[in-house]
């Protein structure tokens, strides 16, 4: 069975850093297209980030530069470290995989990280 | 960036109605759109992909059309375990982009 499951979220000052994981199991990450999506507080659906089973990365206009998407093979986990945050940094972070021809078949139940002071 | 706008933003019928909601993109692109569905504290699910192929596990009264830059949701027969906001999803570049959601609601 496929699982997604984020930690790493919580109350950070403006300009301060955060590292989000995401550990799966039930498949392996380096073979999958796995992305980071956010929701901030009683909005829509907005994509941040994805990484590639070859390593290729692409990000939002609005994260790029402040975050960066990794993976750790051996740990079958997925990261994103987020620099420079900002009060619309606010929202709940989801893990996703990909499935054949979908952008998004498995969701995490994510992470809600907030930036303030 | 392909920007994504859902029409209507809240809805509200009774069960058994026909409901569609549209979703219209700023550039013409390929079949690469999908749909979520939301539930109040809950991420989101996936109904259809590739514009019109229902996701295994999801009822049939749900249905996807569309092409270039026009496409649609439609429930069939509404239930009332269908309340919940409804997302398109655009994929067919980066950055993938959303429309901003519609809330159905059962009168």
């Amino acid at each position: 069975e496929v699982q997604l499951g984020e930690t790493g979220g919580g109350l950070i000052q403006p300009g301060g850093s955060l590292r989000l994981s995401c550990a799966a199991s039930g498949f392996t990450v380096s073979t999958y297209y796995m992305s980071w999506v956010r929701q901030a507080p009683g909005k829509g659906l907005e994509w941040v980030s994805i990484i590639y089973g070859g390593g290729s990365t692409y990000y939002a206009d609005s994260v790029r530069g402040r975050f960066t998407i990794s993976r750790d093979n051996s740990k079958n986990m997925v990261y994103l470290q987020m620099n420079s945050l900002r009060a619309e940094d606010t929202a709940v972070y989801y893990c996703a995989r990909d499935g054949s021809q979908r952008p998004v078949q498995y969701w995490g139940h994510g992470t809600l990280v907030t930036v303030s002071s | 960036d392909i920007q994504m706008t859902q029409s209507p933003s809240t809805l509200s019928a009774v069960v058994g109605d026909r409901v569609t909601i549209t979703c219209r993109a700023s550039q013409s692109f390929s079949s690469w759109l999908a749909w979520y569905q939301q539930k109040p504290g809950k991420a989101p699910k996936l109904l259809i992909y590739k514009t019109s192929t229902l996701e295994s596990g999801v009822p049939s009264r749900f249905s996807g059309s569309g092409s270039g830059t026009e496409f649609t949701l439609t429930i069939s027969s509404l239930q009332a375990d269908d309340s919940a906001t409804y997302y398109c999803q655009q994929y067919s570049g980066y950055p993938w982009t959303f429309g901003q959601g519609t809330k159905v609601e059962i009168k």
